[in-house]
């Protein structure tokens, strides 16, 4: 079965500071990865998504993510936060098995933005 | 511009009335998924379909129902509304094959008295 598990609920960071955002999977299979972004009282956004190409992947809004197989990792990062990007991340996972397309989100890591 | 709309809004409702949430997408997707958001669970998969007449059960299936009848449109019902039924739900929506990306509507707000 597949699963994500993002550490801290929770994050905080300056303005103008780095965002690290984490996000661990289990999956029997290649995974394909995902990242999305839940602005207040909006569905959720792609922002970038590993499909077994290059490891390392851009998104929007200058966002970036590395799969790390060996740590089954892929956190999401951006060199410096700006006050828009508060907001609620999801880490997801699809096996990519038997053609279908469930995806298995994770419970989410609020980003808040300081000042 | 394509996109996915859901209605109502928001709803308030009685324990043990049946509510009937609507998704319309017009990306002309095969695939389509409703979702209920909660506190400290993220997103859960109620239903999901993956053309007309298909409809399958997600995680958290019991006490919803879904019917495709057409491409566009993934109703939610929920048969005997229940105060655990207290949710965002979202409706998604995807293009078939590998690799997908799901397109999400804005939400239903859904608060069962």
């Amino acid at each position: 079965a597949q699963s994500v598990t993002q550490l801290g609920s929770h994050v905080s960071v300056s303005e103008g500071a780095l965002v690290l955002l984490r996000c661990n999977y289990s999956s029997s299979v290649p995974p394909y990865l995902f990242w999305y972004v839940q602005y207040p009282n909006q569905g959720l956004q792609l922002l970038l998504k590993y499909t077994s190409a290059a490891t390392l992947v851009k998104g929007i809004n200058g966002f970036e993510a590395e799969f790390k197989k060996s740590e089954t990792s892929f956190h999401l990062t951006k060199p410096s936060a700006h006050m828009s990007d508060a907001a609620e991340y999801f880490c997801a996972v699809r096996s990519n098995s038997g053609g279908y397309q469930k995806v298995t989100f994770g419970t989410g890591t609020k980003l808040q933005v300081i000042p | 511009d394509a996109e996915i709309t859901q209605s109502p809004r928001h709803k308030i409702t009685e324990t043990g009335r049946q509510v009937t949430l609507a998704c319309h997408q017009t990306w002309n997707h095969n695939n389509m998924f409703w979702y209920r958001q909660d506190l400290g669970h993220g997103l859960r998969l109620i239903h999901y379909s993956y053309g007309v007449q298909d409809t399958n059960k997600g995680e958290v299936s019991d006490g919803y129902s879904v019917s495709r009848s057409n491409t566009e449109d993934l109703p939610l019902t929920l048969e005997s509304a229940a105060s655990s039924q207290t949710s965002v739900y979202f409706c998604a929506s995807s293009e078939s094959g590998i690799p997908d990306t799901q397109y999400f509507g804005p939400g239903t707000r859904l608060t069962v008295l």
